[in-house]
């Protein structure tokens, strides 16, 4: 079976500083990783994507996630918070060919401070 | 250029009414996805399609029914809404399958009274 946590329900950063979105999952097969953003209102969007290539996967908008297959973690960063990443983000683990054990963390509400 | 559509984009119905939510979608897809997101539980998969024809359940799908006669459609049925069905439902596709980048509908906010 397969879970995946994300450690904080809500974060909240200043504009400008770096931005830690915490992700660990268990999953009994080699998985692949995802990182999805919602704006309010509307559809979730793909961040990056982890399916056992590089390590560290960089994605879009500055965003980055490390996969440390030792601690079993996905943590999302990105250097300098901007106004516009305010969101909902979700972690997501698929073990490899099981589309239907897909599963979401719960989400991280992200706040950016002025 | 529409994308992936979904609609109604609002629906207010009654406990025990059939209700049917439309997912239509331009790249011809082959997979595609229904979810629900309700607070504190993320996202969850509902039901997949990996073709015409072919469709699967995923980790919720009781009380839901799906079809897929064309690649480009993905309709999703609440034969008889309960209230515990009250949730906003999210239909997604991906070229290759679940590893692969999905792309996702607007939503379909459904009330259940």
């Amino acid at each position: 079976a397969q879970s995946v946590t994300q450690l904080d329900s809500h974060v909240s950063v200043s504009e400008g500083t770096p931005v830690l979105l915490r992700c660990n999952y268990s999953s009994s097969y080699s998985p692949s990783l995802f990182w999805y953003v919602q704006h309010p209102n509307k559809g979730l969007q793909l961040l990056l994507k982890y399916t056992s290539a590089a390590t560290l996967v960089k994605g879009i908008n500055g965003f980055e996630a490390e996969f440390k297959k030792s601690e079993t973690s996905f943590h999302l960063t990105k250097p300098s918070a901007h106004m516009s990443d305010a969101a909902e983000y979700f972690c997501v683990v698929i073990p490899s060919g099981s589309a239907r054990q897909l599963t979401f963390g719960s989400g991280t509400q992200l706040t950016v401070l002025p | 250029d529409a994308g992936i559509t979904q609609s109604p984009r609002y629906k207010i119905t009654e406990t025990g009414r059939q209700v049917t939510l439309m997912c239509h979608q331009t790249w011809s897809h082959s997979y595609m996805f229904w979810y629900r997101q309700d607070l504190g539980h993320g996202l969850r998969l509902i039901y997949y399609s990996a073709a015409a024809d072919i469709t699967d359940k995923g980790e919720v799908p009781d009380g839901y029914v799906v079809s897929r006669s064309k690649t480009e459609n993905f309709p999703l049925t609440l034969e008889s809404a309960t209230r515990s069905q009250t949730s906003v439902y999210f239909c997604a596709s991906s070229h290759q399958g679940s590893e692969d980048t999905q792309y996702f509908g607007p939503g379909t906010r459904l009330t259940v009274l």
